[in-house]
């Protein structure tokens, strides 16, 4: 069982929707991430934070804001999304300031009609 | 950006035997590598890492090899099994980007029963 947790796992929502994703990790670390997957494509990242810092945001637009209350937790709040927003929404959790591989949860699978 | 690629989309072995899977950087200065295994529904699971300071590291089945002369990775699957069918990929850290990783797309590996 990953000990990083993303609710919901499937998510259906309309272009004017408002919805989160949420995260959890139960590892210890000190880095979060999010990354977008979409078919045949390599993992995209979208936003690190580290030690409730964001560090990282990789052009991401607007409609998607990000949040990190503490070093467990990790949201992604979304807002009028586009049908290309549809993905796999994965994130993970790490230590940063070592050589230390990112850990994975299993995703949120997002449809936008 | 960086690109990491694997040089075949997709594999099919034989149950029992070996499995090799490459991947090209085009980073010198990377000094982290992993490969993940991303099973239908999930998300990546972490395989194996391997510093730039070795050649070669060994886990339960699975060997990582590191040449960094021609910039390539592969991981070596030892008596492949059914439930080592999933997609895998290899990730790059460069040092100069703290521990932001830049992955492939991926190899669907397929074990023939």
């Amino acid at each position: 069982e990953t000990g990083v947790t993303q609710t919901p796992r499937h998510l259906v929502m309309g272009m004017t929707n408002k919805k989160s994703l949420k995260c959890e990790q139960h590892l210890g670390h000190n880095a979060m991430y999010w990354y977008k997957q979409s078919a045949k494509k390599p993992l995209e990242l979208m936003f690190v934070y580290s030690l409730e810092e964001r560090v990282e945001n990789n052009s991401v637009p607007s409609r998607f804001s990000p949040e990190c209350p503490n070093s467990s937790h990790l949201f992604l709040h979304l807002h009028t999304l586009q049908p290309e927003d549809s993905a796999l929404y994965l994130c993970a959790s790490s230590r940063q300031g070592v050589d230390s591989p990112l850990h994975f949860g299993n995703g949120t699978r997002l449809t936008v009609t | 950006g960086e690109s990491v690629g694997l040089h075949l989309p997709t594999l099919s072995v034989q149950e029992g035997d070996n499995s090799i899977i490459n991947c090209a950087y085009s980073n010198s200065a990377s000094d982290y590598f992993i490969w993940y295994k991303q099973e239908s529904g999930k998300g990546p699971q972490f395989i194996i890492d391997i510093r730039s300071n070795m050649d070669k590291r060994q886990g339960q089945r699975v060997t990582v090899l590191l040449n960094k002369t021609v910039k390539h990775l592969s991981l070596q699957i030892a008596a492949t099994q059914p439930g080592d069918s999933a997609v895998y990929f290899c990730a790059e850290m460069l040092s100069n980007t703290g521990n932001q990783f830049y992955f492939g797309t991926g190899t669907s590996l397929t074990v023939i029963p």
